[in-house]
C-alpha cells in the first residue's frame, strides 16, 4: 500500500462549491505539506503543519484552508471554488527537521472547476 | 526569499547518451538541502537524487549524479546512459532545514530513441 494517499484522484466541481481534498499517510511523519501545481510553474506551497497543533499559511494561502486532524490527516478545503483554482494539488510529508529532509508527496489530485 | 532556477524548459537526449540539467538557486542560508525529483506522465513526484549543503562530495544514485557548486549556487544533474523511462518532467528544489521545499519551474527532458 502506499505511505501517502490522497483522495479524490480527479474531481470535477463548480464555481461556488465547496470541496475538500484528503490525505493521508502511514508514514508516521509529523510534518504535511500541501501544493500547488500549474503549468509552467512549479510546485507552491499552500499550507503546511508540523504537528496537529501548529499549522501554517504558505505563500499561495488565500482562498484555501486546512484541517489537521489527526498526526496521518490533513485536509485541504476550497470554500467557494473558483476557475484559476484549477490545478494538481500535491499532499507531502516530511520526518521532520534533522532526519534527511527528504519530503515524500502523494499521487497527486487534479482538480477542474468549471 | 529563496528561489530556484531551472534555465532550461526542455531539453532533449538520444537513448545511451549523457545529459545534464542546470539548476541554480538563490540563499543566504549556510545549511541547507537540495534534491531533484522527477515527474513522469503519471504525475507521481519521484525523488531522485539529494544533496547536503554541508557535504563537499557529489551525490550520486546509480546513472544520476549531481554537480553541487555551492560558492556558484550551483546544482545540475547529470543522467548518464539516458533510457526512455527517464524521460519526464525534472524538478529542482531547496531548502532550508526544516521548512518547505522551493521548486524551480521544471526541466522538461524528451529521450530519443
Amino acid at each position: 500500500d502506499a505511505d501517502v494517499t490522497q483522495t479524490p484522484r480527479n474531481r470535477i466541481t463548480k464555481t461556488g462549491k465547496r470541496i475538500m481534498l484528503e490525505c493521508s499517510q502511514t508514514k508516521g511523519h509529523d510534518r504535511m505539506y500541501w501544493y500547488r501545481q500549474d503549468p509552467g510553474l512549479g510546485l507552491r506551497l499552500i499550507y503546511y503543519s508540523f504537528d496537529v497543533k501548529d499549522i501554517n499559511k504558505g505563500e499561495i494561502s488565500d482562498g484555501y484552508s486546512v484541517s489537521r486532524q489527526a498526526q496521518a490527516k490533513f485536509s485541504l478545503s476550497l470554500e467557494s471554488a473558483i476557475p484559476n483554482q484549477t490545478a494538481l494539488y500535491f499532499c507531502a510529508t516530511q520526518a521532520g527537521v534533522g532526519l534527511r529532509e527528504t519530503q515524500y508527496f502523494g499521487p497527486g489530485t487534479r482538480l477542474l472547476v468549471l | 526569499a529563496q528561489t530556484v532556477t531551472q534555465s532550461q524548459p526542455e531539453m532533449s537526449v538520444q537513448e545511451a547518451e549523457t545529459v545534464t540539467l542546470s539548476c541554480t538557486y538563490d540563499t543566504s542560508e549556510s545549511d541547507y538541502y537540495l534534491f531533484w525529483y522527477k515527474q513522469p506522465p503519471s504525475r507521481q513526484m519521484i525523488l531522485v537524487i539529494r544533496q547536503e549543503a554541508y557535504k563537499q562530495q557529489n551525490a550520486t544514485e546509480n546513472r544520476f549524479s549531481v554537480n553541487f557548486q555551492k560558492a556558484a549556487k550551483s546544482f545540475s544533474l547529470k543522467i548518464s546512459d539516458s533510457q526512455l523511462g527517464d524521460a519526464a518532467m525534472y524538478f529542482c528544489a531547496h531548502t532550508r532545514s526544516g521548512y518547505a521545499l522551493n521548486f524551480g519551474k521544471g526541466t522538461s527532458l524528451l529521450v530519443t530513441p
